[in-house]
């Protein structure tokens, strides 16, 4: 079945780091991708989305681009805030019929930014 | 536009009791989707519901249900509350339309403790 896989946290970086956390999916068809955030106490924040190969979801200096050929779809910022510091999920949605809009996510990657 | 609302935000249950929540989904919204968020199991799906009818369902036992309104408002029961049924209950909305995606819009939750 449909399923994604992403790194394990915690990932804990300085302020201005290079920011990669890596996702690879299982999935019949072709899904969307999906990169979620929440915040404490807080819901999931949609932070982007990619609707087919090759296309790259970008938002608040946040980037991931769909690659079909080895089912990924890695988060990546050039230059992390404090403020950035939440957990980030990765997610699949699946079109088949059976599973039809449902969102596969990922176990999630807390991220903690240092000043 | 006022986002997904959910009530109540905290919930304290006994083993045994049957609780409800709600959500009120983003304005003009018709799809409603109900996640379960465990430290342990991460994000499962729940079910969904469009124009008042389930249209998707995971993989939860039968004391698990939900209704939608005409007004696209939903509720999810849980009867026979056990012990592991102690999560945050996310809602997502998502506007269902001829060339419209399927992103969804999540709500803040609603932590639910059963003791």
């Amino acid at each position: 079945g449909d399923s994604v896989t992403q790194m394990e946290g915690p990932v804990t970086l300085s302020e201005e780091a290079f920011l990669t956390i890596n996702c690879t999916y299982t999935a019949t068809g072709y899904p969307s991708l999906f990169w979620y955030v929440q915040y404490p106490g807080e819901g999931l924040q949609l932070l982007l989305k990619a609707t087919k190969a090759d296309d790259k979801g970008s938002n608040k200096g946040f980037e991931a681009t769909y690659r079909k050929e080895t089912t990924s779809f890695h988060l990546e910022k050039g230059s992390v805030q404090v403020s950035d510091s939440a957990v980030y999920f990765c997610a699949l949605q699946s079109y088949r019929g059976s599973t039809l809009g449902r969102l596969y996510f990922g176990r999630g990657t807390q991220l903690t930014v240092w000043p | 536009k006022a986002g997904v609302t959910q009530t109540p935000r905290y919930l304290i249950k006994t083993r045994g009791q049957q609780v409800t929540l709600s959500c009120s989904p983003i304005s003009g919204h018709r799809s409603v989707s109900w996640y379960q968020q465990t430290p342990g199991q991460g994000l499962q799906f729940l079910f969904e519901y469009f124009s008042e009818t389930q249209r998707n369902k995971g993989n939860f036992p039968g004391r698990f249900s939900g209704r939608q309104f005409s007004n696209s408002r939903s509720e999810m029961n849980v009867s026979t509350l056990e012990l592991g049924d102690s999560a945050l209950y996310l809602c997502a909305s998502s506007l269902i339309g001829t060339g419209v995606s399927y992103e969804q819009y999540f709500g803040p939750g609603t932590r639910l403790t059963v003791t």
